[in-house]
């Protein structure tokens, strides 16, 4: 299977623990994404890398979430001192560049969901 | 503000036509994308419109005012497994281009016998 995949697939932490997710995109998809979603909504941008750069970050990332992906390829989403709103699903997407025409549709991973407890 | 709106809730039945509305108010657009999602797992993409008209894909089609800030998409011929969420979401374009999208709430569908 050569669509996005994400690990692991479920996490349960404590409050104030830390954690890492992984996202594997496409091969040849150059844009990689973050969404967190929460029961009922759709997905909220996170944050966004063309290759190994992260060119932008939402206001509603805190401090205590970072993002690299320093090959250009897999990804990781970490957070730190985890709190119980931090609870949702977190996606990953991945496309090519749009380049001006039709395309650079995203593609996204079965997601990883976290429970603060 | 990016706002988008869509109904929250929405049943028909089987072998029927549903149309799910959109409207939205962004900052930018460079088209807008339809994704299903069903419980559970991730959004799966069914439809893209740049230009205003109407896109058919098979059973479902999708359709574009950039005037009015506004898309449906159509489903015909409804089947149980097309119970699920349905997500407008508008491409960001602005000049930083990311490519990000802004989703809205998300319709859920039921689909009864």
């Amino acid at each position: 299977d050569t669509g996005v995949s994400q690990n692991p697939r479920h996490k349960i932490t404590k409050r104030g623990q830390n954690v890492t997710f992984r996202c594997d995109p496409i091969s040849e998809h150059n844009r990689l994404y973050w969404y967190r979603q929460t029961l009922g909504q759709g997905p909220e941008f996170l944050t966004y890398f063309q290759n190994e750069a992260q060119l932008e970050k939402s206001r509603l990332l805190s401090d205590r979430f970072s993002a690299e992906r320093p090959k250009g390829s897999f990804s990781t989403l970490e957070i730190q001192r985890t709190e119980q709103g931090d609870s949702a699903m977190y996606l990953c997407a991945s496309s090519h560049s749009t380049s001006g025409t039709f395309g650079g549709e995203q593609f996204f991973g079965p997601g990883t969901r976290l429970t603060v407890l | 503000g990016q706002n988008i709106d869509q109904p929250t809730e929405m049943t028909a039945t089987e072998g029927a036509i549903v149309q799910i509305n959109c409207t939205y108010q962004t900052s930018g657009f460079n088209g807008l994308f339809w994704y299903q999602q069903h419980a559970g797992e991730a959004p799966t993409f069914l439809s893209y419109n740049v230009l205003d008209g109407l896109e058919e894909k098979g059973r479902f089609s999708s359709f574009l005012s950039r005037s009015k800030g506004y898309s449906y998409l159509l489903l015909k011929e409804l089947q149980m497994k097309d119970s699920a969420s349905y997500l407008c979401a508008v491409r960001d374009g602005l000049a930083s281009n990311t490519g990000k999208l802004i989703f809205g709430q998300g319709t859920t569908l039921q689909v009864k016998p």
